[in-house]
């Protein structure tokens, strides 16, 4: 199985702070086709995951464009900038470009 | 707009099965691939297996033969299954059209 290390597991930072998240894949995940099947998520508080970022850098229609996601082959990052109250959460890279699909272990965001 | 949402019970014994139902509105599940999710204590992730718009379906090999995902297209449901589960299933079970929609989660508890 493809085995996705995130870091940090926890994130501190103040409304404002740029952060960054990295996700870091035990195989390439660039798929035959082409396309690399990484994706961001974020899980709020009592709130089922919400997609942010797919195809490594493509923003999901209604999140805001402080969110950017960057990357190719096993290495990649999540980038918020300026962090706003409503980010707090924890965020999961997923990867579906090699079955079984798998996630990252989190990384939770969390206000300084 | 698409709407998925979970049901079942929320207790089950183990060596019991477990059998969960989403609903989808707003979209046919003749289209795409549907899965389920689980949430684990903490922060894990497991994808659990998917079955597509012409009913294949595609499983988690950790879950062995212990899963089955069906489908209703007449009522544009498909199904959860698990058998033989332990306190190790305790989790909340997602339905999703990954990764874009997702039903809101139900608890699970595995216990006696």
């Amino acid at each position: 199985d493809v085995v996705l290390t995130q870091t940090p597991p926890t994130l501190s930072a103040t409304i404002g702070q740029s952060v960054s998240i990295s996700c870091r894949s035990s195989q390439s995940l660039l798929h035959s086709n082409g396309n690399t099947y990484l994706n961001w998520l974020l899980q709020r508080p009592g709130q089922p995951p919400q997609l942010l970022i797919y195809l490594v850098s493509r923003l999901e229609s209604g999140v805001p464009n402080r969110f950017s996601g960057s990357g190719s082959g096993t290495d990649f990052t999540l980038k918020i900038s300026g962090v706003e109250a409503e980010d707090l959460g924890v965020y999961y890279c997923v990867q579906s470009t090699h079955a079984p699909w798998t996630f990252g272990g989190g990384t939770k965001l969390e206000l300084k | 707009e698409v709407q998925l949402q979970e049901s079942g019970p929320g207790l089950v014994k183990p060596s019991q099965s477990l059998s969960l139902t989403c609903s989808v509105t707003g979209y046919s599940i003749t289209s795409n691939y549907w899965g389920w999710i689980r949430k684990f204590p903490g922060n894990k992730m497991e994808w659990m297996g998917y079955i597509s718009y012409s009913g294949s379906t595609s499983y988690n090999p950790s879950l062995k033969s212990r899963i089955s995902i069906t489908r209703d297209t007449s009522k544009n449901q498909f199904f959860l299954q698990l058998n033989s589960v332990t306190t190790e299933d305790t989790a909340t079970y997602y339905c999703a059209r990954c990764w874009r929609y997702w039903g809101q989660g139900v608890m699970v508890t595995v216990s006696s």
